[in-house]
């Protein structure tokens, strides 16, 4: 089974802040790499699937990039919004995977 | 507008059973694969079943196989989830979600969650 991992576990920012999130792969997993964003209470929202493509509505300052086995997420001017706990998910093959997430707190 | 409402969860005795529902509005639900992803309290996302559109394929994780099924009623619309065997570590927030393949597999909407928990 794939396994994935992503660093940090948590983090501090604050509004305006550059953020880069990482996910790394156990094995090759192209581009079958989604970020989601969920916030207290509340189901999972798509943000990037296939590694860096945009799903409808998502702001612009939201980017992933990566293939293979190594993978970022990047929030460019962090937004009082985006404070929430970010996992990556792997759809390589079953069983699919998440990352065990990263919750981005204010500074 | 694409809805998934999930239903039928609550306190059950390890070792007892429980059926998830999951209701779904606004898309042809019998042209899409389906996903069961749990999360126990205070910790992360984890997967636990797809079903292909049709039924014939199913995929679990491997600490549900065996106790846990996935099926679908595609002429109500609905998505199930037959959980036997509970264990208190099954207790968890149950989503729910629609998968879609735009360049991979990914799960684009999702329900609400319905709370399961396992406990005597």
């Amino acid at each position: 089974d794939i396994q994935m991992t992503q660093s940090p576990s948590s983090l501090s920012a604050s509004v305006g802040d550059r953020l880069t999130i990482t996910c790394r792969a156990s094995q090759s997993i192209t581009n079958n790499l989604n970020w989601y964003q969920q916030k207290p209470g509340k189901a999972p929202k798509l943000l990037i699937y296939a590694a860096s493509s945009f799903q409808s509505g998502v702001p612009s300052r939201f980017s992933g990039s990566g293939s293979g086995t190594d993978f970022t997420l990047t929030i460019s001017s962090l937004q009082p919004d985006d404070f929430a706990t970010y996992y990556c998910q792997h759809t390589h093959s079953a069983p699919w995977a998440f990352g065990q997430g990263t919750k981005v707190e204010i500074k | 507008e694409v809805q998934l409402v999930e239903s039928g969860g609550g306190l059950v005795q390890p070792g007892g059973s429980l059926r998830l529902s999951c209701a779904t509005s606004g898309f042809t639900f019998s042209g899409y694969w389906m996903t069961w992803v749990r999360q126990a309290p205070g910790k992360g996302l984890e997967w636990v079943a797809n079903i292909k559109h049709d039924g014939s394929e199913r995929f679990y994780v491997d600490s549900v196989k065996g106790r846990f099924s996935i099926s679908r009623d595609n002429a109500k619309n609905s998505l199930f989830l037959q959980m036997d065997s509970l264990r208190a570590e099954d207790t968890a927030v149950y989503y729910c979600a629609r998968a879609l393949f735009t360049s991979n597999w990914n799960n684009d909407y999702w329900g609400q969650g319905s709370l399961v928990t396992v406990s005597s």
